[in-house]
């Protein structure tokens, strides 16, 4: 496989479950990024992982975990989720993060549509 | 504070026509810029960015973008639009220092038959 893939690409859970989103990049990156998608909302930002380093928190509440056990993977851990966490989760790459002195564009997977009843 | 300002929610051309989406941001210090587009039911994808190293950027499937440091606006253009060129496309700003990437609110370009 090539690029940013996401597992599961449909996930239909409800309030008490517990599930996981995977994401792998293949492309050699330094940096991931989870990201939620509302309908009628901007991109929202929620994790920034650097050399599996958290580096980015943007106030996301707990029931969100990621974890990133090493640069190639990232994982997103739900637990006692609400109806409005019903979102499409991206998952990106980089070569570095955003800042420096380089222009790094961000590469993104298809995401994981899910909806929680 | 750093953002950026897609100026019209949904934009309709006709195929063949030429095609302008708007982007405006605001920066305290020199950023990066891109324009992704999005299809039904996909990811991202990444149509072109701004480099510092001429200031009309090509991308890809015909599509460029000119930064005006003047207007603080970095406004994306197609000659002539295709069918295939309907999606939602996303202008964004990365201010220089920090981690974000600062996502417009996105454009859903129409083309019509």
């Amino acid at each position: 496989e090539t690029g940013v893939t996401q597992t599961p690409r449909h996930l239909v859970m409800g309030m008490t479950n517990k599930k996981s989103l995977k994401c792998e990049q293949h492309l050699g990156h330094n940096a991931m990024y989870w990201y939620k998608q509302s309908a009628k909302k901007p991109l929202e930002l929620m994790f920034v992982y650097s050399l599996e380093e958290r580096v980015e928190n943007n106030s996301v509440p707990s029931r969100f975990s990621p974890e990133c056990p090493n640069s190639s993977h990232l994982f997103l851990h739900l637990h006692t989720l609400q109806p409005e966490d019903s979102a499409l989760y991206l998952c990106a790459s980089s070569q570095d993060p955003p800042g420096g002195t380089g222009y790094n564009e961000q590469f993104f997977g298809p995401g994981t549509r899910l909806t929680v009843l | 504070a750093q953002s950026v300002t897609q100026l019209d929610s949904h934009v309709s051309v006709s195929e063949g026509t030429p095609v302008l989406l708007r982007c405006n941001y605001s920066s305290s210090y020199s950023p990066s810029l891109f324009w992704y587009v999005q299809h039904p039911n996909k990811g991202l994808q990444l149509l072109l960015k701004y480099t510092s190293a001429a200031t009309l950027v090509k991308g890809i499937n015909g599509f460029e973008a000119e930064f005006k440091k003047s207007e603080t606006s970095f406004h994306l253009t197609k000659p002539s639009a295709h069918m295939s060129d309907a999606a939602e496309y996303f202008c964004v700003v990365t201010p220089s220092g920090t981690y974000k990437y600062i996502f417009g609110t996105g454009t859903r370009l129409k083309v019509l038959a």
